[in-house]
């Protein structure tokens, strides 16, 4: 039972490229979430979707852009990388409104921008 | 809007000693869920604990213990005889629903915990 599947672990990037980074979950959960944690920060939402071809902006979704065509995954794009995005992403997926689950993390992706 | 506030950003104990790690919380829905998560040096988050807000009886699990209070909005967390294993960085959050919620999880910014040989 792999869980949230986050690829790739590590990346760096120069200022401008673009990437997608992958997220996957085999729970069958409707819902999945991008957080983005810097030092001193806390994590912070960065979109978030309820289901597939649902998505919506959490508190900081400037510079990134989601989709969620299929329920296992939600990948996350960044158009065009800036340093300001060097961070640690992490992808989350939780079941449905009163399950007993707890939110499920994947175990991140550390990406530097140039 | 919720806030989550841990005004602790990195507390430094000696092994075997307890351990206090403060969460005050803000929310204007009655019904909510409060989580714990650790983060070890490896990096991946740990799921600890939930608790919803009708539900203020302490927990206790081995060494870990939480306090709620709903009276002072707080959700402290007690390490009781701590081990250089406990050494990590720790999450309270905040969430209307159970798993989290479709709108995630609002985080404090955590503290750090050092457990000293």
């Amino acid at each position: 039972n792999a869980g949230v599947t986050q690829t790739p672990k590590f990346q760096v990037l120069k200022t401008g490229q673009s990437m997608t980074l992958q997220c996957a979950q085999d729970m069958n959960h409707e819902y999945m979430s991008w957080y983005r944690q810097d030092p001193g920060m806390g994590l912070r939402l960065i979109h978030y979707s309820v289901g597939a071809g649902i998505t919506d902006q959490g508190e900081v979704p400037n510079g990134y852009n989601v989709s969620r065509s299929t329920t296992e995954d939600f990948p996350l794009r960044l158009l065009s990388a800036a340093p300001s995005q060097t961070s640690v992403y992490f992808c989350a997926s939780s079941p449905y409104p009163g399950s007993n689950q707890p939110q499920h993390f994947g175990d991140g992706t550390r990406l530097s921008i140039l | 809007a919720q806030k989550v506030t841990q005004a602790q950003t990195e507390i430094s104990v000696v092994e075997k000693e307890d351990v206090t790690l403060d969460c005050v919380y803000e929310t204007r829905d009655t019904t909510y869920y409060l989580f714990w998560y650790k983060q070890p040096p490896s990096g991946e988050l740990v799921f600890l604990i939930r608790r919803n807000s009708f539900d203020e009886q302490n927990e206790i699990s081995g060494r870990y213990s939480w306090n709620f209070q709903k009276s002072t909005s707080s959700f402290n967390f007690t390490i009781t005889a701590s081990q250089v294993v406990d050494s990590a960085v720790y999450f309270c959050a905040l969430s209307a629903q159970s798993g989290g919620g479709a709108d995630g999880l609002t985080f404090g910014k955590g503290t750090h915990l050092i457990i000293q040989p």
